[in-house]
């Protein structure tokens, strides 16, 4: 089946760019998204990008995708501390009702 | 707009007992709604799609008997998790597409279920 794997934590200062990496197995996959989970809320969608672009940007974020490595980065420039969260990689192929398959979540820990 | 709410936000039971939890999308119609468990420092699991009208599609290990699905109106479903056991403790959490901006979902604030 699908999976989508993520480093589980990552620590940065404030005022520093922070990546986040996540690597997944289908081929298939025609969308790949970046989540948002605040303590003790749910998943807010941050940005998403297809299959057939290599790079998407909206102001502070910047996604990368290597399809031949089946790799996304997501990175986030001039991090703040509200940008601590935890950050889900997901994918899913195209059509109405394709699953989303999440990744375990990477906890970004922004430091003042 | 695109608004996901759930209720309750928290619920703490007894072993044995039944708790429904609802989904509701406030500012849109969702033709299809999903239900996700979410374990501590552990990814989502989907464990069904709801879509309006229809049985739900329970995801391969997910007991359907166990884990009521009810998509009565296209703004509303909830999830009864019936004889609760102190496992089926979790952070349940759904989504819903609006189905006007390609597969994006809108995710609710989560329900936290502790079964004792």
């Amino acid at each position: 089946g699908e999976d989508v794997e993520q480093s589980l934590f990552l620590s940065v200062r404030e005022g520093d760019s922070s990546v986040i990496n996540c690597t997944y197995t289908d081929s298939s996959s025609t969308y790949l998204y970046w989540y948002k989970q605040e303590p003790g809320a749910g998943l807010q969608l941050l940005t998403y990008i297809f299959s057939n672009m290599d790079m998407k940007q909206d102001q502070r974020l910047t996604v990368l995708l290597n399809k031949k490595d089946k790799h996304l980065s997501l990175r986030i420039a001039d991090t703040q501390t509200g940008d601590s969260a935890i950050y889900f990689c997901a994918e899913s192929g195209s059509g109405g009702y394709q699953k989303v398959t999440f990744g375990t979540g990477t906890k970004l820990q922004v430091i003042p | 707009g695109a608004v996901v709410s759930q209720h309750p936000s928290r619920v703490i039971c007894k072993s044995g007992t039944s708790v429904k939890i609802e989904c509701r999308s406030l500012d849109f119609q969702a033709t299809t709604m999903f239900w996700y468990r979410q374990f501590p420092k552990k990814s989502l699991m989907l464990m069904a799609t709801s879509n309006e009208g229809s049985k739900a599609t329970y995801e391969q290990g997910v007991e359907k008997d166990k884990f009521l699905i009810n998509h009565a109106s296209l703004t509303l479903s909830t999830l009864t998790v019936t004889s609760a056991h102190p496992e089926d403790s979790s952070f349940y959490i759904c989504s819903a597409k609006s189905g006007r901006t390609v597969d994006e979902q809108f995710f609710g604030p989560g329900t936290r279920l502790t079964v004792l």
